[in-house]
């Protein structure tokens, strides 16, 4: 059974730095493309990164780059996301996901259930 | 690229069909390149369609989706009550003008 288990999501000040985890199973990590998506509770999905399995290829939103970075550790199955300099704007649920293949540009299959970044003033 | 989908809204009754509109702002490279998700309250989206007709695994198919170019379309056949959520489509056209936008999603709800 495919899971993704996000962790690092808390109250930081604006500013401030912080490092979102993904913990994966089920599956053959390093054949597989990870995105990171994000959510302002009541809002729309918002796509922000992807990598592709081998890690030598990232992709990021407009929005993302250079604040985001994106990456993997394949012997020990977790994906990683880094942000910088967090606004109040980046307030939100930040889910990692699946690709369908190793292929980045592909849809994605698997969600995890999001972990909640909340920036304070 | 920029997805439009309409209407916003889509206010039915059980069993009546469902037609979600998905509008890009420019044409895909591939229609390859485009998936549907459904989202309900308080859980993570769940793929539907990828490659913009293809069913993922274990999607009814009552789940249609087609299209190409910059007009795509998800057709539900026949509304069940769990069906009624947010429906978003998302482009992953990763061409220098492409990256992976999501659309601003349909809620389909019950009338």
């Amino acid at each position: 059974e495919v899971r993704l288990l996000e962790a690092g999501g808390t109250l930081v000040q604006r500013g401030g730095s912080l490092r979102l985890s993904c913990a994966a199973s089920g599956f053959a990590f390093s054949s597989y493309a990870m995105s990171w998506v994000r959510q302002v509770p009541g809002k729309g999905l918002e796509w922000l990164s992807a990598i592709r399995g081998s890690g030598r290829s990232t992709y990021y939103a407009d929005s993302a780059q250079g604040r985001f970075t994106i990456s993997r550790d394949n012997s020990r199955n977790t994906l990683f996301l880094q942000i910088r300099s967090l606004r109040a704007e980046d307030t939100a649920v930040y889910y990692c996901a699946k690709s369908v293949s190793a292929d980045a540009d592909d849809a994605v299959d698997y969600w995890g259930l999001g972990t909640l970044v909340t920036v304070t003033a | 690229i920029v997805l439009t989908q309409s209407p916003g809204t889509l206010s039915l009754s059980p069993g009546e069909r469902a037609t979600l509109s998905c509008r890009a702002s420019q044409s895909l490279t591939s229609s390859r390149y485009l998936a549907w998700y459904q989202q309900k309250p308080g859980q993570s989206p769940r793929l539907l369609i990828y490659g913009a007709s293809t069913r993922a695994t274990g999607i009814p198919a009552r789940f249609r989706g087609s299209g190409s170019g910059t007009d795509f379309t998800l057709t539900i056949s026949r509304l069940e009550p769990e069906d009624y959520a947010v429906y978003y489509c998302q482009q992953y056209d990763s061409s220098p003008q492409g990256g992976f936008t999501f659309g601003p999603g349909t809620k389909v709800d019950i009338k």
